[in-house]
């Protein structure tokens, strides 16, 4: 889940397993979804992302989940390789592309 | 990788001076963001442009200021650094006004104040 405070939570899985990452969203307004993933040292890379007017939405090897019930975001990856260690985070849109940002999930993949 | 280009990548300086990072985008994009990044915190966000010499404030824009002379360079300077501006400072562009869209990054600045 995002964290709130210095020290990121962190997901372990062996190479293979599917990961789940969790975000809540704090507007209720918010229409917009993203999720990005981010290696130390570069820039946010964008993943994947979803309108409020979907509930789930399939990538390559990535599926979202929207459940705006609960404002819960969930962000799926299968087979889980070791290159996809990182950290990732959600942000909400609301308004003119005025994103709002999570702090992020580490996941720490072992081969 | 979305063709945006942040300089420097990495910067050492003393309280009191003035910094100026630049964002440089190949896309033609029309928007423009620049973000800080600090433990406990998500990108937030300073300043964004909307077209040539439009520009408006972000949620933490106290102590920045910006500049968008040409549709490629998007500019954020800090007119007397401060401690607390130590941060890694991201750029982002976007095509579209619908916020529908993802914001694409740079790769980042790291901004040291001593």
């Amino acid at each position: 889940g995002e964290s709130v405070g210095l020290h990121l939570p962190t997901l372990s899985v062996q190479e293979g397993d599917n990961s789940i990452i969790n975000c809540a969203y704090s507007n209720s307004a918010s229409d917009y979804f993203i999720w990005y993933k981010q290696e130390s040292g570069k820039g946010p890379q964008f993943i994947i992302d979803i309108r409020s007017n979907m509930d789930k939405r399939q990538g390559q090897r990535v599926t979202v989940l929207l459940n705006k019930t609960v404002k819960h975001l969930s962000l799926q990856i299968a087979a889980t390789q070791p290159g996809d260690s990182a950290v990732y985070f959600c942000a909400e849109g609301r308004g003119f592309q005025k994103l709002v940002f999570g702090t992020g999930t580490r996941l720490l993949v072992s081969p | 990788d979305a063709g945006i280009t942040q300089s420097p990548r990495h910067k050492v300086t003393e309280t009191g001076t003035p910094v100026t990072l630049r964002c440089h985008q190949t896309e033609n994009h029309r928007y423009m963001y620049w973000y800080r990044q600090d433990p406990g915190h998500g990108l937030r966000l300073i300043h964004y442009s909307y077209g040539v010499k439009d520009t408006d404030k972000g949620e933490v824009s106290d102590g920045y200021s910006v500049s968008r002379s040409k549709t490629e360079d998007f500019l954020l300077t800090l007119e007397s650094a401060t401690s607390s501006q130590t941060s890694v400072y991201f750029c982002a562009i976007s095509a579209l006004r619908d916020s529908n869209q993802p914001q694409h990054f740079g790769d980042g600045t790291r901004l040291s104040i001593l």
